[in-house]
């Protein structure tokens, strides 16, 4: 089973500035990865998968990417809405094996 | 409007087992993967199964094999998990949740979710 580790557990940021959220995976899992963002009382949302891919409907302002062991995914421009958990998530070929990340709590002063 | 709506989560005592299900509409259920996730109070999203379009492919997290069961009915266009030998670890929200990817065993992520059944385990 692969292991995913998200750094950091949390971050306080500003309105319109930026953060890196980082996602590292303890063997190469190439681009299989996937970002939810998750918010208290609601269904995680779908951000990001293939590590880059903006699923359509998500704001060019959310970017995803690495390869291998170590992802990122920058939300540029933050807004108060962006307060959330962000979940990174494994996915591999043939019969599921998933996991993921322990999520990065984001809140926007 | 794709919709999952999870049901059969409850107050059940410790040894006891359990069904859960999760009826789908608003896409062509036959040909996605779909999976099951919790989480339990305070913790973090937790993979746990995933079902085949075609059910020829199922996956278990190692912490619920043996313990966990996922079956589908593509006519009934429902995903089932069944617990058995509940724990208190086990209190937690479920959510079921659709593949991304058409066709593929897995799905690759999930793209839509239900709004979860909560299990709550207790004596």
């Amino acid at each position: 089973e692969v292991l995913m580790t998200q750094s950091p557990g949390s971050v306080s940021v500003s309105p319109g500035e930026r953060v890196t959220l980082s996602c590292r995976a303890s063997q190469s899992i190439d681009t299989n990865l996937a970002w939810y963002q998750h918010k208290f009382g609601q269904a995680p949302r779908l951000l990001i998968y293939g590590a880059s891919t903006r699923v359509t409907g998500v704001p060019a302002r959310f970017t995803g990417g690495g390869s291998g062991t170590e992802f990122t995914l920058t939300i540029g421009s933050l807004q108060s809405a962006d307060s959330a958990v962000y979940y990174c998530q494994h996915y591999n070929n043939g019969p599921a094996r998933w996991t993921f990340g322990q999520g990065t709590k984001l809140e926007i002063k | 409007e794709v919709q999952l709506v999870e049901s059969g989560g409850g107050l059940v005592q410790p040894g006891r087992s359990l069904r859960l299900s999760c009826s789908a509409s608003g896409f062509i259920f036959d040909d996605y993967a779909m999976h099951w996730v919790r989480q339990a109070p305070g913790r973090g999203l937790e993979w746990l199964s995933s079902i085949s379009w075609n059910s020829g492919s199922l996956g278990y997290a190692d912490s619920v094999k043996g313990r966990f069961t996922i079956s589908r009915d593509n006519g009934k266009a429902s995903v089932y998990l069944d617990i058995n030998s509940l724990t208190t670890d086990d209190t937690a929200l479920y959510y079921c949740g659709k593949g991304l990817i058409r066709g593929d065993s897995g799905g690759y992520a999930l793209e839509y979710w239900g709004q979860g059944t909560l299990v709550t385990v207790s004596s």
